[in-house]
């Protein structure tokens, strides 16, 4: 499939932590996007990084691109409760006409 | 708030039901889509209407049906369901429509089907 992977698939750890998810995919993109969904709610766009871009901040947020390994990262730091959510990412292939979306990493931040 | 209301927010039917799921956007947009998101699944996109005009739809069943009226309303009726319809559908919006631009989702509508 082409959609993007996220790894890992759930991660747990303790308020004041740094939470890390990475993404991978298999074709060229242009660019990959970043959503965040509380439980049984709609997505929230975080940040979108550019295929020329390496990389993005966005407050506590920290995103990286590396197009040579097809990966991104998303790192939170300073982790919160309110951080507890599913994050996904999302692409859109060359050549092709919609966002793809994984299937999301499971982030539980315990108090 | 980001600006797209769904309603309602739970719908429970029977398979010989029909019901419509309503989505609107404050936002000025000219692009609305339906997702569709099963327990343990990627995100399915199901239809894309760009300027009221539907541009994709992807291989959904006849039992979905869209409907944009206008640029700041999207309906989905539903009729004659089965179970595995059952899911969390989001309406979703963004600027033009062009392919990468982000999107501006909705709190969801959670549809049980008996």
């Amino acid at each position: 499939s082409q959609q993007g992977e996220e790894d890992p698939q759930a991660l747990s750890i303790q308020e004041g932590e740094n939470a890390t998810m990475n993404c991978s995919y298999k074709t060229s993109i242009n660019n990959l996007q970043w959503y965040r969904q509380n439980s049984g709610r709609g997505l929230v766009h975080l940040i979108l990084i550019r295929s020329n871009e390496r990389e993005k901040h966005s407050g506590r947020l920290r995103v990286t691109l590396d197009t040579s390994k097809k990966s991104s990262s998303l790192l939170i730091t300073a982790s919160r409760a309110a951080d507890t959510a599913s994050y996904f990412c999302a692409t859109v292939f060359q050549g092709a006409q919609k966002l793809v979306f994984g299937q999301g990493t499971r982030l539980t931040i315990n108090p | 708030e980001t600006g797209v209301t769904q309603t309602p927010r739970h719908l429970v039917m029977g398979m010989t039901n029909k019901k419509s799921l309503k989505c609107e956007q404050h936002l000025g947009h000219n692009a609305m889509y339906w997702y569709k998101q099963s327990a343990k699944k990627p995100l399915e996109l199901m239809f894309v209407y760009s300027l009221e005009e539907r541009v994709e739809n992807n291989s959904v069943p006849s039992r979905f049906s869209p409907e944009c009226p206008n640029s700041s309303h999207l309906f989905l009726h539903l009729h004659t369901l089965q179970p595995e319809d059952s899911a969390l559908y989001l309406c979703a919006s963004s600027t033009t429509g062009v392919r990468d631009e982000k999107l501006f989702f909705g709190s969801g509508t959670q549809l049980s089907v008996l």
